[in-house]
């Protein structure tokens, strides 16, 4: 069983649109969870980290449910440029050293 | 800013052959990592390195070699290449104490392996 599970999507709405992703983990010990953006070709950047109390940076909510074990982003108002991968992150449980990734879901935003 | 700079960006082996991946970071990041993107699969974890002369394995360590005789450099030895390890290689880099709390990996631009 993966660690992390992202849907594939993709995923395509129109600019404006607001767009939820989800992804689930397996280790119901983990601490640290963050969501990264991979562009086309291009290396993972980080987007935001993701708290217990959840949190919003501008258009983009994080959200945590250790109870059943999913994070999940929300994007507002979508623009063109949100087009990319998004890459759920989690830590390892006891060596935080170890980052695992989901394989990702597909966002299109069309004008 | 240089940043994490990974070489070669692009390269074509035959099965048996060896070579290195280069990686080289300029922010005295003490934590490095090598991770391998596959579709379908996300990047998994190869090997990683908290400090030099300290390394670790990752989730899929078997193929490949580190060693960390610098804080700036960290490379990855493919002893005896496969078509398996067609991938897409990136290195990434942090400072050791924040990891947990801020997530963020600083990642090279990747280098593209093919295995014939």
């Amino acid at each position: 069983r993966k660690e992390v599970e992202q849907d594939p999507g993709p995923f395509n709405v129109p600019e404006g649109a607001t767009v939820a992703f989800n992804c689930t983990y397996s280790n119901s010990a983990s601490q640290s969870f963050f969501w990264y953006r991979q562009d086309c070709r291009k290396e993972p950047k980080l987007l935001m980290s993701v708290y217990s109390s959840g949190n919003e940076d501008g258009r983009f909510t994080a959200q945590l449910n250790r109870a059943s074990q999913y994070i999940s982003l929300l994007i507002r108002d979508s623009k063109l440029s949100d087009s990319a991968t998004y890459l759920c992150v989690v830590g390892g449980s006891y060596n935080f050293n170890k980052f695992y990734f989901g394989s990702g879901t597909k966002l299109n935003v069309k004008p | 800013n240089a940043g994490v700079t990974q070489t070669p960006k692009f390269q074509v082996l035959k099965t048996g052959q060896s070579m290195t991946l280069q990686c080289a970071q300029d922010m005295n990041h003490e934590y490095m990592s090598w991770y391998r993107q596959d579709p379908g699969m996300g990047l998994r974890l190869i090997h990683y390195s908290v400090g030099a002369g300290i390394t670790d394995q990752g989730e899929v360590p078997n193929g490949y070699n580190v060693s960390r005789s610098t804080t700036e450099d960290f490379p990855l030895r493919l002893l005896s290449a496969a078509p398996s390890q067609t991938s897409v290689y990136f290195c990434a880099s942090s400072f050791a104490g924040g990891l947990r709390n801020t997530g963020e990996l600083f990642f090279g631009e990747g280098s593209r392996l093919t295995v014939l």
